[in-house]
């Protein structure tokens, strides 16, 4: 069974400062990965997806991602935060056994400081 | 370009009541995925409708169903509320054959059982 862990539920870093969100995943068929960004009251964004090609995956708003099969990692980074990316985080994943059944992760909550 | 709509954005039920919610996918999409959101979690996949049929389900009881019509809407209907089904319902919409398990999600619907 597949499964999604994001170690800490709340995050808080500084305007400027490098942010790191943590997702380790659990999958017994080589996985596809997402993470996803969601605002107050709204639906989910997807931010970046791995799905088998290159392991430093580029998103959106200057996020990026490493898979790391070694470790079961898929750990979220921006170099420099910004206000604007206070929001909630979700990692998921997804199988290549067919449909696109998602399982996501609690997820982690960040603050930006000024 | 419409993305994912869904209807309506909130709404107030008593416990043992109905609810139907509707989903429209992203234009081109033909596959609908629903998940409940509860308040500080993670998404969770209640089903997911190809071809107007259930094709996968998550673990959530029968009281959950759900149809899609010849045009790839969706409905969700609960039966027998609880107040345990309080959350925030996301429909997402993806295309079958389109091999990067890539979902779009609408903004949901805030559903409050009292």
């Amino acid at each position: 069974a597949q499964s999604v862990t994001q170690l800490g539920s709340h995050v808080s870093v500084s305007e400027g400062a490098l942010v790191l969100l943590r997702c380790n995943y659990s999958s017994s068929v080589p996985p596809y990965l997402f993470w996803y960004v969601q605002y107050p009251n709204q639906g989910l964004q997807l931010l970046l997806k791995y799905t088998s090609a290159a392991t430093l995956v580029k998103g959106i708003n200057g996020f990026e991602a490493e898979f790391k099969k070694s470790e079961t990692s898929f750990h979220l980074t921006k170099p420099s935060a910004h206000m604007s990316d206070a929001a909630e985080y979700f990692c998921a994943v997804s199988d290549h056994t067919g449909g696109f059944k998602t399982i996501f992760g609690a997820g982690t909550r960040l603050f930006v400081k000024a | 370009d419409a993305g994912v709509t869904q209807s309506p954005t909130h709404l107030i039920k008593t416990r043992g009541q109905q609810v139907t919610l509707r989903c429209s996918p992203k234009s081109g999409h033909d596959t609908v995925s629903w998940y409940q959101q509860a308040l500080g979690q993670g998404p969770q996949f209640i089903f997911q409708y190809y071809e107007e049929e259930e094709r996968q389900r998550g673990n959530f009881p029968d009281r959950f169903s759900g149809h899609q019509f010849p045009n790839y809407s969706s409905e969700l209907n609960v039966n027998a509320l609880l107040l345990g089904d309080s959350a925030l319902y996301l429909c997402a919409s993806s295309l079958v054959g389109h091999d990067n398990r890539e979902q779009y999600f609408g903004p949901g619907t805030r559903l409050t059982v009292t």
